[in-house]
């Protein structure tokens, strides 16, 4: 449950693109892999969700997709803006939640 | 505000003391977590108690870390003896936990300088 591998660990983007942020876990047993977005202090905030019974879940321009054979999900922002520009992080959830090592995500105008 | 709320958001403290942190959770939800936070680096679990036992402790860092939920409402972190290796953000998060999942919500964290 503790091994979360999070790539990339910075990623710079122009305004409009899309931006992708993988990660693997090792725990089988996990049902429950969420999104954060954190601002410069402040606590991490749920953007997105996905458990373990569904591929591919979408919030307008968020996206997350699970493959649970590989143990690997992935976040997809599309049309980034400047306000995407923040760390993001997953994680992997059964009783505790274990985070990865975050993404710093730049959005370029 | 409903939040997560944490006191205080900043404390400096000489090494060798001790400091205790308060979180409350937002009041429905059964289950607190603690985590720690370092400069580029995700949340570390530390412990997490569902109402007011605490289920999980074997993450605390080490026998100077201790935390309570007396009443499972509020709960205190206490780091004893600090050490400048404590230097970190403590983070709270509260969910309520029904049938095997619920979302975390996060406060905004108590900053924690040793020097």
């Amino acid at each position: 449950g503790e091994n979360v591998e999070q790539h990339p660990s910075t990623l710079s983007v122009q305004e409009g693109d899309s931006a992708v942020i993988k990660c693997t876990y090792s725990d089988s047993a996990s049902n429950y892999f969420p999104w954060y977005k954190q601002e410069l202090g402040k606590g991490p905030q749920l953007i997105i969700d996905i458990r373990s019974n569904v591929g591919e879940k979408k919030d307008q321009r968020i996206a997350v997709t699970l493959n649970k054979t590989a143990k690997h999900f992935s976040l997809h922002i599309t049309e980034t803006q400047p306000e995407d520009s923040a760390v993001y992080f997953c994680a992997e959830a059964g009783n505790q939640f274990y985070f990865g090592t975050g993404t710093s995500l730049t959005v370029i105008p | 505000d409903t939040g997560v709320s944490q006191d205080p958001r900043h404390k400096i403290t000489k090494r060798g003391q001790n400091v205790t942190f308060r979180c409350d959770p937002i009041s429905e939800h059964n289950r607190l977590y603690w985590y720690r936070q370092t400069l580029g680096q995700g949340p570390e679990f530390l412990t997490y108690f569902q109402n007011e036992a605490q289920l999980e402790k074997s993450r605390l860092l080490s026998d100077r870390f201790s935390a309570e939920r007396p009443k499972g409402s509020f709960s205190t972190l206490e780091i004893q003896r600090t050490e400048q290796g404590d230097s970190a953000m403590y983070l709270c998060a509260s969910s309520s936990w029904v049938a095997d999942t619920g979302e975390l919500f996060f406060g905004e964290g108590s900053r924690l300088t040793v020097l």
